[in-house]
């Protein structure tokens, strides 16, 4: 079946950067794209970057200075990467499976918590 | 970016009773809209997808429809498994953006 897990640190200080990966199974990435979108406690949810099947990218312009997507198709694992954390990114950070013809995510991940602390 | 304006914000229903929810994007997304449930301390999951498709394994007492700028998700029959928030999502252009959800509770 479809499956999709994050994984991170937890906690990250201010100003420092944050690496998460998505390790995906029942699917291929050579296939399928995948999308990370976060939500930060008690609120809605914002759609941050997509990787497709080719390896091509698209970013919510209002991040991507900060952003960074990749991924090892061998691995089945998506990595993202977002710099100068502060607070307000304080959030839970899911990876999801673009549904085909959907235009929609049509499986999640767990979902991995980030907490900007210092 | 399209912004998704959705109502109410919060709704209280009886067991049994139907219920709707209404999205209104900024700019015509034409069918790209999706609605995706969220249930208290779980992920969101898809419910329907290109307006009024249900998603696998969705149970037949939601439906969604509408197009253009306007769009509903209606639940008949309210079940107390359906205690949820309600998100919509626009497709039709990036950045996605989502509605700021529709948290229903169980009278």
């Amino acid at each position: 079946q479809v499956q999709l897990k994050e994984s991170g640190p937890g906690l990250v200080a201010p100003s420092q950067s944050l690496s998460i990966t998505c390790t995906i199974s029942g699917f291929s990435l050579t296939s399928y794209g995948v999308h990370w979108v976060r939500q930060p406690p008690g609120k809605g949810l914002e759609w941050l970057v997509v990787i497709w099947s080719d390896g091509s990218t698209t970013y919510n312009s209002a991040l991507k200075s900060r952003l960074s997507i990749s991924k090892d198709n061998s691995k089945s694992q998506v990595f993202l990467k977002m710099n100068s954390l502060q607070t307000d990114d304080t959030a839970m950070y899911y990876c999801a499976r673009h549904g085909y013809g959907y235009y929609a995510m049509d499986y999640w991940g767990q979902g991995t918590s980030v907490t900007v602390s210092s | 970016d399209i912004q998704m304006n959705q109502s109410p914000s919060s709704l209280s229903a009886s067991l049994g009773d139907t219920i709707t929810i209404t999205c209104h994007a900024s700019q015509n997304i034409n069918v790209w809209l999706s609605w995706y449930q969220q249930k208290p301390g779980n992920i969101p999951k898809l419910l329907i997808y290109k307006a009024s498709n249900l998603h696998t394994g969705v149970p037949s007492r939601f439906s969604g429809s509408g197009s253009g700028t306007g769009f509903t998700l209606t639940i008949s029959s309210l079940q107390p498994e359906d205690i949820a928030t309600y998100y919509c999502q626009q497709g039709q252009s990036y950045p996605w953006t989502f509605g700021g959800g529709t948290k229903l509770e169980i009278k």
